[in-house]
């Protein structure tokens, strides 16, 4: 148990599906991440959360939509995604956000295939 | 923007040996974090090194961060078969943004 939850596990959609990842932390921290891990890359970042606010959006395709309705949630709306976003989805959350030395805690991610 | 290199991409040892990770900066790091990862899993946290000359040991894993070279080892004595995995370094993003990672390192350990 780390603290951060993340559901699904696992979740194949097609390409014209809508569907929505989970994210919780129980750990009391203000900010919250999405990272996408692809094969054979390194993580990229894509949406952090400080506070309820995003604070950070990195070029991220507007078929990826993040809500964060309060500090100890987050999601990510999925619709009309590519083949290629198929990957890992991981969420992290950290104590105060985007700042150095802010160690993160991440969650055991989505395992995503798009068809 | 900042760039980590990690060497080697793979890496097969024989249990009992010794093995060492390398996480090189394209730019001055102020902050190096050293995560581990089963594949298809979240990242563990190991170790934070922050200033230049650092080391850190956690069990029988140690990291050291060498800060002129904007670059950081991590070095497994003895290594046994729970320590296969997935390491990554991460670095603070410069203006206090978010960590970025390198591509990892997947260590097979054989019994």
């Amino acid at each position: 148990e780390t603290g951060v939850t993340q559901t699904p596990r696992h979740l194949v959609m097609g390409m014209t599906n809508k569907k929505s990842l989970k994210c919780e932390q129980h750990l009391g921290h203000n900010a919250m991440y999405w990272y996408k891990q692809s094969a054979k890359k390194p993580l990229e970042l894509m949406f952090v959360y400080s506070l309820e606010e995003r604070v950070e959006n990195n070029s991220v395709p507007s078929r990826f939509s993040p809500e964060c309705p309060n500090s100890s949630h987050l999601f990510l709306h999925l619709h009309t995604l590519q083949p290629e976003d198929s990957a890992l989805y991981l969420c992290a959350s950290s104590q105060e956000g985007a700042g150095l030395n802010e160690k993160l805690f991440f969650g055991s991610g989505t395992q995503l295939s798009v068809l | 923007s900042q760039e980590l290199e990690q060497s080697p991409q793979s890496l097969i040892v024989q249990e009992g040996k010794n093995l060492t990770i390398n996480c090189t900066s394209s730019k001055t790091l102020y902050g190096l974090y050293w995560y581990k990862q089963k594949y298809g899993e979240g990242l563990i946290f190991l170790m934070m090194l922050q200033k230049g000359g650092e080391e850190k040991s956690h069990e029988k894993i140690t990291a050291k961060l060498d800060e002129k070279k904007q670059q950081s080892s991590l070095h497994i004595t003895a290594s046994q078969p729970s320590h296969a995995g997935i390491y990554l370094c991460g670095a603070d993003g410069q203006a206090g943004t978010a960590l970025i990672f390198g591509k990892g390192t997947t260590l097979s350990v054989s019994s």
